[in-house]
């Protein structure tokens, strides 16, 4: 699998309800990082936690970090119809300049 | 709008055609990069510039030839491509602290290109 690997790959939820999206990675890293991205656009950043965090938070958004199991976890709460994206995580590769992005998890609110 | 422009934002070229993207940064960063997004694959990253050095050729084949004059403007030369490297291509910049390409990166809205 990859490095960054979300999941689902896709999931749809009616306006109102939470959406969850799960990070798995392989290697160590620095930091990970959430980006949304609309159809056919740039990326845009959502939120980055460190190595050394274990959740964060940013308006309806919560992020959390298990470096034990090498995963993280996207919450949005109280979807709205705007969310309509796909969602992917981003993993630094220690000591090197990349950063490694998964295939997206696409979702879709139901208005 | 993320200070990070690309043009064009749709180019369809045949395979012997020679064109060039470009994108441009207004935020000041010393980092940036190139990205190949296709269909149902992950991000890949292509190439990375710090301080308007390459310091990341990630395996890109040589149809692909990357120039950064300095740090605002990142381009990226096409030539000889093939129906596969239809694709949408992003760049991204980022401000390096030396600590580590660590943090956010900036993306622009993407060039579509389709190789006929």
């Amino acid at each position: 699998s990859q490095q960054g690997e979300e999941d689902p790959q896709a999931l749809s939820i009616q306006e109102g309800e939470n959406a969850t999206m799960n990070c798995s990675y392989k290697t160590s890293i620095n930091n990970l990082q959430w980006y949304r991205q609309n159809s056919g656009r740039g990326l845009v950043h959502l939120i980055l936690i460190r190595s050394n965090e274990r959740e964060k938070h940013s308006g309806r958004l919560r992020v959390t970090l298990d470096t034990s199991k090498k995963s993280s976890s996207l919450l949005i709460t109280a979807s709205r119809a705007a969310d309509t994206a796909s969602y992917f995580c981003a993993t630094d590769e220690s000591g090197t300049y990349k950063y490694i992005f998964g295939t997206g998890t696409r979702l879709k609110v139901l208005a | 709008e993320t200070g990070v422009t690309q043009t064009p934002r749709h180019l369809v070229m045949g395979m012997t055609n020679k064109k060039s993207l470009k994108c441009e940064q207004h935020l000041g960063h010393n980092a940036m990069y190139w990205y190949k997004q296709s269909a149902k694959k992950p991000l890949e990253l292509m190439f990375v510039y710090s301080l308007e050095e390459r310091v990341e050729n990630n395996s890109v084949p040589s149809r692909f030839s990357p120039e950064c004059p300095n740090s605002s403007h990142l381009f990226l030369h096409l030539h000889t491509l093939q129906p596969e490297d239809s694709a949408l291509y992003l760049c991204a910049s980022s401000q390096e602290t030396g600590r580590a390409f660590g943090d956010t990166q900036y993306f622009g809205p993407g060039t579509r290109l389709t190789v006929l």
